[in-house]
């Protein structure tokens, strides 16, 4: 089964300093990972996702996200912290082997908030 | 510009009465899906449909229904039978895998659902 796991619902952190956002994920092959990003009423913009290749991952906004196939994790990170980044986000996982056709699996999500 | 819209923004319905989501998407995908949004629960997935005329149920589907007579629309209806039907509802779209399992969603800006 596929599964994602965000232990955090909320992360806080101060502006300016580095942040975490943590998720782990469960597939049976190889997995093709995702993070969103979503504003208050709004619905979810991609930031960043790995499917081969290097283990870190660029993505939007100075986000970056580290695979790690051993932990099965999948973190996203960005060095320094703004205010604008509070938001939720949301860790998702796809196994293109799998039978449920491209079927995305997303965890809980995690609230950031970055306080000033 | 290519996009998936969604509309109503804002829907109030009555107790009893059936409503219909909107959501039309301009970017040539094959498969789309509706998601449920309640606070502290993430993403539940409603319907999801691979192709034109054939759908499937997601992990919460009792009480609504859906059609996909268009590539491009999937409607959705919240009908009298769901029982607990405030929420925000998403609408996502992707090219299907077969070699695009790389792509992931592109979303809707949501549709929030309040009963009166």
């Amino acid at each position: 089964a596929q599964s994602v796991a965000q232990p955090e619902d909320q992360v806080n952190v101060a502006e300016g300093n580095p942040l975490t956002v943590k998720c782990t994920y469960s597939v049976s092959g190889n997995p093709y990972l995702f993070w969103y990003v979503q504003y208050p009423n709004r619905g979810l913009q991609f930031l960043l996702k790995y499917i081969t290749g290097d283990n870190l991952v660029k993505g939007s906004y100075g986000f970056e996200a580290e695979f790690n196939k051993s932990q099965t994790s999948f973190h996203l990170k960005k060095p320094s912290a703004l205010v604008s980044d509070s938001a939720l986000y949301f860790c998702a996982v796809r196994d293109p082997r799998g039978s449920t056709l491209g079927r995305l699996y997303f965890g809980r999500g995690t609230q950031l908030t970055v306080w000033p | 510009d290519g996009g998936i819209t969604q509309s109503p923004k804002y829907l109030f319905r009555k107790e009893g009465q059936n409503v219909t989501l909107s959501c039309e998407q301009n970017l040539n995908h094959d498969a789309m899906y509706w998601y449920r949004q309640d606070p502290g629960q993430g993403l539940r997935l409603i319907y999801y449909s691979q192709i034109v005329n054939d759908f499937q149920k997601g992990d919460i589907a009792e009480g609504y229904s859906v059609s996909r007579e268009k590539k491009e629309s999937f409607p959705l209806t919240v009908t009298s039978a769901q029982k607990n039907p405030t929420a925000f509802y998403l609408c996502a779209s992707s090219p299907t895998t077969g070699g695009r399992a790389n792509y992931g969603y592109t979303f809707g800006s949501g549709t929030r659902l309040t009963v009166v």
